[in-house]
């Protein structure tokens, strides 16, 4: 079974500060991995992804995130946080399920809170 | 915008009601899926269809239903509600590339309370 733990449900960054958004998982096959991000009262839009290609993923609002299988951790970094960065962070692990087809899993969410 | 319509975008109702959901999914996307997202369970996959067939269920409860129809809209049907129904639903959908990773595009979600 796969899962995804990111950890703190809650960070606080001022703003210009280095933004670091934890997640591991757990997959007993090779995962794709994803950063999904949600503003106040709309739906989760994607941040990027990781699908076996190279292990340093650059995604929009200059977010990256770096695969680590050995530490089994996709954590999300951004060098400098902007206000408008405030938002709900979802990690999510897919792969493939006994049936045959992709099963996606999403982690808690961090919401990550931009001090001025 | 991610291309994927739902309606309504909040519904109000009363306990022991039931309420029908609707989707549109990207153009040419075959696959839908339905999440619930509430504060305390955070994002519960529901079921998943693939071009009209259904492909995966999650913790979907009994009182809830769905379906993919032939134009690739679909519909969740939630019934005898109660209060711990109220949630936001969403909708995804994902197109040939999301087969393979799962890479998923996301309404906006329909926002639901029951009262």
């Amino acid at each position: 079974a796969q899962s995804v733990t990111q950890l703190g449900s809650h960070v606080s960054v001022s703003e210009g500060a280095l933004v670091l958004l934890r997640c591991n998982y757990s997959s007993s096959v090779p995962p794709y991995l994803f950063w999904y991000v949600q503003y106040p009262n709309q739906g989760l839009q994607l941040l990027l992804k990781y699908t076996s290609a190279a292990t340093l993923v650059k995604g929009i609002n200059g977010f990256e995130a770096e695969f680590k299988k050995s530490e089994t951790s996709f954590h999300l970094t951004k060098p400098s946080a902007h206000m408008s960065d405030a938002a709900e962070y979802f990690c999510a692990v897919s792969g493939m399920n006994s049936g045959g087809y992709q099963k996606v899993t999403f982690g808690i969410g961090t919401k990550l809170q931009v001090i001025p | 915008d991610s291309g994927v319509t739902q309606t309504p975008k909040h519904l109000i109702t009363a306990t022991g009601q039931r309420v029908t959901l609707r989707c549109s999914p990207r153009s040419g996307d075959l696959s839908v899926y339905w999440y619930q997202q509430s504060l305390d369970q955070g994002l519960q996959f529901l079921i998943q269809y693939y071009n009209g067939e259904e492909r995966a269920k999650g913790n979907i409860l009994e009182r809830f239903s769905a379906q993919q129809f032939p134009d690739l809209h679909s519909e969740l049907n939630l019934s005898s509600l109660e209060l711990g129904d109220s949630a936001l639903y969403f909708c995804a959908s994902s197109g040939l590339t999301g087969v393979i990773t799962g890479e998923l595009f996301f309404g906006e979600g329909s926002r639901l309370t029951v009262l």
